[in-house]
């Protein structure tokens, strides 16, 4: 099955720092990725689609300007949370559908990245 | 606001039971319906996906459709220790772009 691949799995930061997590689909192109987080026993929430060759699209409530996306290519999405703070700790994972224009298609998530900011 | 309900638990069943899991959702025009299941620290993984009214069975998992009363459940037979996860609900809706909506999980103990 199609893997979706995130880096890195863990880090930990202090505080102002900023942080950037890779998510890579790696074998197959994904032209749109979803970015989730995730606080403790809470459900994921959608931040941002990920388009390739144009700009994010942000949820509501979402700062665009902390959270900056960039779909570099047909298999790589980055996300970087600047000047980080400690409520920006959460479990941040990626997904990727294999394919967006079918209703019924599913999500690959990538294995997540523990964000830690001291 | 769309959004998924779930009973978040916990929810414990011995060993070789059924474990019924439930969703509701408040958006019509939902199409497609998918159970995850997430062990702790992990992301999640799919379990099933369902769109049409009824059920549709998997092995030892069986989800169940009803649109008109807007509710989704997950069967899962022969319970095992191992199906112990938070389990959560999904639904995909269209709007300016196909999205995901996850309910917050209903976290399932099987006892050995």
């Amino acid at each position: 099955g199609a893997v979706v691949s995130q880096h890195p799995s863990r880090v930990i930061c202090k505080s102002g720092t900023s942080v950037k997590i890779e998510c890579r689909s790696l074998d197959f192109q994904a032209t749109t990725m979803f970015w989730y987080r995730q606080f403790p026993k809470q459900s994921l929430m959608l931040m941002a689609t990920s388009n390739e060759g144009s700009k994010a699209t942000y949820e509501q409530g979402v700062e665009k300007d902390k959270f900056l996306i960039n779909h570099a290519s047909l298999t790589l999405s980055t996300l970087t949370v600047t000047s980080a703070h400690p409520e920006d700790s959460s479990f941040y994972i990626c997904s990727a559908p294999a394919s967006p224009s079918v209703d019924t298609d599913t999500q690959y998530f990538g294995p997540g990245t523990r964000l830690t900011v001291l | 606001q769309k959004e998924v309900e779930q009973n978040s638990g916990p929810l414990s069943v011995p060993e070789g039971a059924i474990a019924s899991l439930n969703c509701t959702y408040s958006d019509r025009g939902s199409q497609s319906f998918f159970w995850y299941r997430q062990y702790s620290g992990k992301s999640p993984e799919l379990i099933m996906f369902i769109y049409s009214n009824g059920d549709k069975e998997d092995g030892r998992f069986t989800a169940q459709l009803n649109k008109a009363s807007q509710y989704v459940s997950l069967l899962i037979r022969d319970s095992q220790p191992s199906d112990s996860a938070t389990y959560l609900c999904a639904v995909k809706y269209r709007t300016g772009g196909f999205k995901t909506i996850f309910g917050a999980g209903t976290r399932l103990f099987v006892k050995a």
